[in-house]
């Protein structure tokens, strides 16, 4: 079983849709919960991380995490086509020491 | 302030030999940690240098390796290089905060494309 699980999509919206992303997991012991996106040929850009369970809201973006579940999610409000990338979850332990990534979720956001 | 940067940008070798990447990491962290990303795939944690030691390590083989120097600049070596080791490989840099828990946010370089022939 893997650490983490993300489906890859593709994933293909209308411009304006709200957006929804998801992963599972399945180490309780993960503490750091992170979003990253991915432009083609580019390295990841970090979009929010979060501590623990809660919320956590920047701008458009919204992250959630559910310890109870091991599930996290990314929603994306008022989605424009400069979205189009692959988002990453990716997780760490309290020490910050080792990281596991998703495989990515491919979006397209259509005009 | 810099970001971070990796040299070269692409790089082919064959089978067998062996290969050395380069990471200088953002201004002020003292983090690095590298990653391969196969395609179509997320990134798969190789290790972590913090203060010039190894501070953490995924499951990849001896023959990945690695260097921090004094600047907090990084190296990662591949010896006896394999077909499946062509990837993405990408530098993180990051700065440890301690304050009530550890804060560790990576920043990413944009990478060395390996392809092993």
């Amino acid at each position: 079983q893997k650490e983490v699980e993300q489906d890859p999509g593709p994933l293909s919206v209308p411009e304006g849709a709200i957006v929804s992303l998801n992963c599972t997991y399945s180490n309780s012991a993960f503490q750091y919960f992170m979003w990253y996106r991915q432009y083609s040929r580019k390295g990841p850009e970090l979009l929010m991380y979060t501590y623990s369970s809660g919320n956590k809201e920047d701008g458009r973006f919204t992250a959630q995490v559910d310890k109870s579940s091991k599930y996290i999610s990314l929603f994306i409000r008022d989605s424009q086509p400069s979205d189009s990338a692959t988002y990453l979850c990716a997780m760490t332990f309290a020490t910050g020491n080792q990281f596991y990534f998703g495989t990515g979720t491919s979006l397209t956001v259509i005009p | 302030e810099t970001g971070v940067t990796q040299s070269p940008t692409h790089l082919i070798k064959t089978r067998g030999q062996q290969v050395t990447l380069r990471c200088s990491s953002q201004s002020g962290h003292n983090t690095v940690s590298w990653y391969q990303q196969a395609l179509g795939q997320g990134p798969q944690f190789i290790f972590q240098y913090y203060r010039e030691e190894e501070n953490g390590r995924g499951n990849f083989p001896p023959r990945f390796s690695g260097l921090q120097f004094p600047n907090y600049s990084s190296e990662l070596n591949v010896n006896a290089l394999e077909l499946d080791d062509s990837a993405l490989y990408l530098c993180a840099s990051s700065a440890w905060y301690i304050a009530g828990g550890a804060y560790n946010e990576q920043f990413f370089g944009p990478g060395t494309r390996l392809t092993v022939l």
